[in-house]
């Protein structure tokens, strides 16, 4: 069973620029969701994606957005990169009972720089 | 807002020690409450769950008990070994939102 693959595991931009980072699902499992995690801090929601529609979304402006394709793989773009946009991207996929109860399987991350 | 306020670290123990990570919770509805683990190079992964008051998770000798009237979900361990190392989140479901606490890292020595 393939778990959680994350695309690119680092990257570097600079400020203003725009990034598309990737993620696979676990196989079986229909819904992804992707959070920000800053140095030294826990995750933060950014949304959620079930049906290929967004379903949840957290305290993210606009210029974060997502994709669900239908194999249930999924993008996070993010326009406009400001240098606090810094951090390391996880996501994670879940089967939709588990996305229900919060059980979560996660990748292991791509850390992008704004420069 | 809901929001989970974990004790900042990091916890250094020897090895055998008893270990406690205290986690309180804000929430308006009825969450559910998690404990992940991240291991030095690995993912974020579930260590143990508990979806209403009262209830007990417990996994690898881990415990925790979702304790409603004092919004906290501790984490606890009789015994730790080299091996538990990690870092440690509580984490918040409700709705279809997730809150996790800001990590405490956790050091076991022989």
């Amino acid at each position: 069973e393939t778990g959680v693959t994350q695309s690119p595991t680092h990257l570097i931009k600079t400020r203003g620029q725009q990034v598309t980072l990737r993620c696979s699902s676990q196989s079986g499992h229909n819904t992804v969701s992707w959070y920000q995690q800053a140095l030294g801090q826990g995750p933060q929601f950014i949304f959620q994606y079930y049906r290929e529609e967004e379903n949840g979304r957290g305290n993210f402006p606009p210029r974060f957005s997502g994709l669900q394709f239908p194999n249930y793989s999924s993008e996070l773009n993010v326009n406009a990169l400001e240098l606090d946009d810094s951090a390391l991207y996880l996501c994670a996929s879940s089967p939709v009972q588990g996305a229900m109860t919060g059980e979560l399987f996660f990748g292991e991350g791509s850390r992008l720089t704004v420069l | 807002g809901d929001s989970v306020t974990q004790m900042e670290g990091p916890v250094t123990l020897s090895e055998e020690a008893f270990l406690t990570i205290n986690c309180t919770y804000t929430a308006t509805g009825y969450p559910s409450l998690f404990w992940y683990v991240q291991y030095p190079g690995e993912g974020l992964q579930l260590l143990l769950k508990a979806t209403k008051a009262d209830d007990k998770g417990s996994n690898k000798g881990f415990e925790a008990t979702y304790r409603k009237e004092t919004t906290s979900f501790h984490l606890e361990k009789g015994s730790v070994q080299v091996s538990d190392s990690a870092v440690y989140f509580c984490a918040l479901h409700t709705g279809n939102q997730f809150y996790f606490g800001t990590g405490t890292s956790l050091t076991v020595i022989p």
